[in-house]
């Protein structure tokens, strides 16, 4: 059963324009997400976090949204550039006991930007 | 600051063989989890250990066992290689364990190939 879903394998988007990369996930009691992006050949990297408790977090191009209620986040990226191809990660957190923390992967999405 | 190393990067192995994998992860960091990717089945969490102790497991059978050293550094060993381990194994570190900020760095993988 999984429980981070990433519906589309990928996504080709053009220079300039907006990607939205979508993740949906079905453990309510996950109350962390985070957006991984990984390179070819490279491990994947951090990319930008949102708690449970708030609905948008922006870093520079990058704007996660959550939804709670539809269990839905999305990563936004404004304006797309050709190094941003990559493999997305969407990931959650959710509490394992003691002082642990488990984290969820979904399948990846691959986002191709054309020049 | 040097970021998590894995060796060996790539290998081949037949079948029924057994292989380790070794991680050191960056300096400080006490946390270090294992995860597996393949392309159907995106970053699967294999376990994590923090001060010497498996924390965490994920779904995977006991042919799939680490450790980890008093110096932080771990390793992985899976036996009796089937066709289906062929994959990218990723070590990833973290400072206090897999805390529910999430974040992780990921070395750049050991890339496993079963024949």
């Amino acid at each position: 059963d999984q429980q981070v879903k990433q519906n589309s394998p990928s996504l080709s988007v053009q220079e300039g324009r907006i990607s939205i990369l979508n993740c949906d996930y079905t453990n309510s009691m996950f109350d962390y997400f985070l957006w991984y992006k990984k390179y070819p050949a490279e491990g994947p990297t951090f990319l930008i976090s949102i708690s449970s408790i708030k609905d948008k977090n922006e870093d520079g191009r990058f704007t996660v949204f959550l939804n709670k209620s539809a269990k839905h986040l999305s990563l936004h990226i404004v304006p797309s550039q050709p190094g941003d191809s990559a493999v997305y990660f969407c990931a959650a957190s959710a509490y394992s006991g003691g002082s642990n923390y488990k984290l969820t992967f979904g399948k990846g999405t691959l986002l191709t930007v054309n020049p | 600051k040097a970021g998590v190393t894995q060796t060996p990067r790539y290998l081949i192995k037949t079948r029924g063989q057994q292989v380790t994998l070794s991680c050191s992860p960056i300096s400080g960091h006490r946390s270090v989890s294992w995860y597996q990717q393949t392309p159907g089945q995106g970053l699967q969490f294999l376990f994590e250990y923090f001060s010497e102790t498996q924390r965490n497991k994920g779904n995977f059978p006991g042919r799939f066992s680490g450790r980890q050293f008093s110096n932080s550094r771990s390793e992985m060993n899976v036996s009796t290689l089937e066709l289906g381990d062929s994959a990218l194994y990723l070590c990833a570190s973290s400072p206090f364990g897999t805390a529910n900020t999430g974040e992780l760095f990921f070395g750049e993988g050991s890339r496993l190939t079963v024949l």
